[in-house]
């Protein structure tokens, strides 16, 4: 069964330092976008991509996050300079259209 | 904005039992409403989709209900088993894609 794949699953940063979050969706998927969960509260939305350009994005994704999909398979969030705040899992997700989303298994990002 | 509300303490449930989830949202109704498994450390796993439209939604032992005038659909679980034990996730969507989830809220089926 076709997945969505995330990397790392884990990363651990200090505070200030940039991090890229990668993924790769589900290959013939054509909306891709990024949710965070920070430990025991709801899943987020962030951001989502469509056609090479971000369709929609919450008041969390502020000008220090930036989305990209440099190549056909692989859709990264860029977090600037990164806060103790931005610790929390990111999963990335695919749909083919308004229907079910597929989730990856999650990055736990730990800012340190 | 959308808001959705899950019973946030846990439902424990004998092997066997229906489970039964509640699901209310407070503002406009949603186009679609979505039900997700999510385990520890896990991302969510779609199971269940239901249009406004649609009153009933099957597969397998579980079962989605939409009321649009009580702003509500329950999730059941027919047949429980520990293997069903997890937090379970509602989410709406219209027409953009962007999901709004609930809090969740986490079954444990005993043996």
């Amino acid at each position: 069964e076709p997945e969505v794949t995330q990397t790392p699953s884990h990363q651990v940063t200090q505070m200030g330092q940039e991090v890229i979050l990668r993924c790769v969706p589900i290959s013939n998927h054509l909306y891709f976008y990024w949710y965070r969960q920070i430990l025991g509260q709801k899943v987020e939305f962030l951001v989502s991509f469509y056609n090479n350009e971000i369709s929609e994005k919450s008041e969390i994704f502020d000008d220090q996050f930036s989305v990209e999909r440099p190549d056909g398979s692989n859709f990264t969030l860029k977090i600037r300079s990164t806060k103790l705040e931005d610790s929390a899992m990111y999963f990335c997700a695919s749909t083919a259209g308004v229907a079910e989303a597929f989730f990856g298994q999650g990055t736990r990002l730990t800012v340190v | 904005s959308q808001k959705i509300e899950q019973n946030s303490e846990a439902l424990n449930i004998q092997e066997g039992k229906t489970a039964t989830l509640t699901c209310n949202y407070t503002n406009y109704s949603p186009a679609y409403l979505q039900w997700y498994r999510q385990d520890p450390g896990r991302g969510p796993v779609f199971l269940l989709l239901i249009r406004e439209n649609e009153k009933e939604k099957r597969k397998e032992r579980l079962k989605v209900t939409f009321d649009t005038t009580l702003k509500q659909s329950l999730f059941h679980i027919t047949a429980s088993q520990p293997a069903d034990s997890a937090t379970y996730l509602c989410a709406t969507n219209n027409a953009g894609n962007m999901l709004t989830f609930g809090g969740g809220t986490r079954l444990m089926v005993k043996p």
